[in-house]
């Protein structure tokens, strides 16, 4: 119940397509949905985040879509660059008090080609 | 303003030793969280701490354990290394009083090889 379950493991597109990647989970609880990225050598950094009372969210090229009745979110990358390479992470948590308890997906690789 | 940094970037130690990893957190963050990168997985979460004192941890053994000194910075210790151990350290900081959208900001980690 406490997972979150991510695909598809690897991505490749070419420049200005759109990926998209899934994220499903089960924990109903679950109240904080973000999104990570991650480049080789460096620490996860936060791209945007959702909260399941809207359905979707947009933060420049990035967009989140929630269905709260499927128990599934997506991220989106409107016109990809290569610069856009990288590794993604969903993630979920829930109660103030576990706000820096996230449970992570398994990630997905992201190959932008020019 | 420096992010999160961690120290070493880079260990390798032999089965059965112990390790000490080092954390300074953003300015003006007063909590630190530690997960484990294991090779192509997401990040798991080990503990966090506030005020010296651990307030969650994830399901790792007591062979993890960690300090928090009075100027936020944070230290993760492992004893009793096995292999299963290698993986990439990271630390975490934030503010605990804060909303939730306040980013929390991860280091670059350190990469702990097991030999």
């Amino acid at each position: 119940q406490q997972q979150v379950k991510q695909s598809p493991q690897s991505l490749i597109v070419q420049k200005g397509g759109i990926p998209i990647i899934n994220c499903a989970y089960e924990n109903t609880a679950f109240d904080y949905f973000p999104w990570y990225q991650q480049f080789p050598g460096k620490g996860p950094a936060l791209l945007i985040a959702i909260r399941p009372d809207v359905s979707e969210k947009k933060e420049g090229r990035f967009t989140i879509s929630f269905n709260k009745s499927a128990k599934q979110f997506s991220l989106h990358i409107m016109d990809s660059q290569p610069g856009d390479s990288a590794t993604y992470f969903c993630a979920a948590t829930y109660g103030v008090d576990s706000s820096y308890k996230l449970i992570f997906g398994s990630g997905t690789r992201l190959l932008v080609r020019p | 303003d420096a992010g999160v940094t961690q120290s070493p970037t880079h260990l390798i130690k032999t089965r059965g030793q112990q390790v000490t990893l080092r954390c300074s957190p953003k300015s003006g963050h007063d909590t630190v969280s530690w997960y484990q990168q294991a090779l192509g997985q997401g990040p798991q979460f080990i503990f966090q701490y506030y005020e010296e004192e651990e307030r969650q941890r994830g399901n790792f053994p007591d062979r993890f354990s960690g300090h928090q000194f009075p100027n936020y910075s944070s230290e993760l210790n492992v004893n009793a290394l096995w292999l299963g151990d290698s993986a990439l350290y990271l630390c975490a900081s934030s503010l605990l009083v804060a909303d939730r959208d306040e980013k929390l900001f991860f280091g670059s980690g350190t990469q702990l090889s097991v030999l």
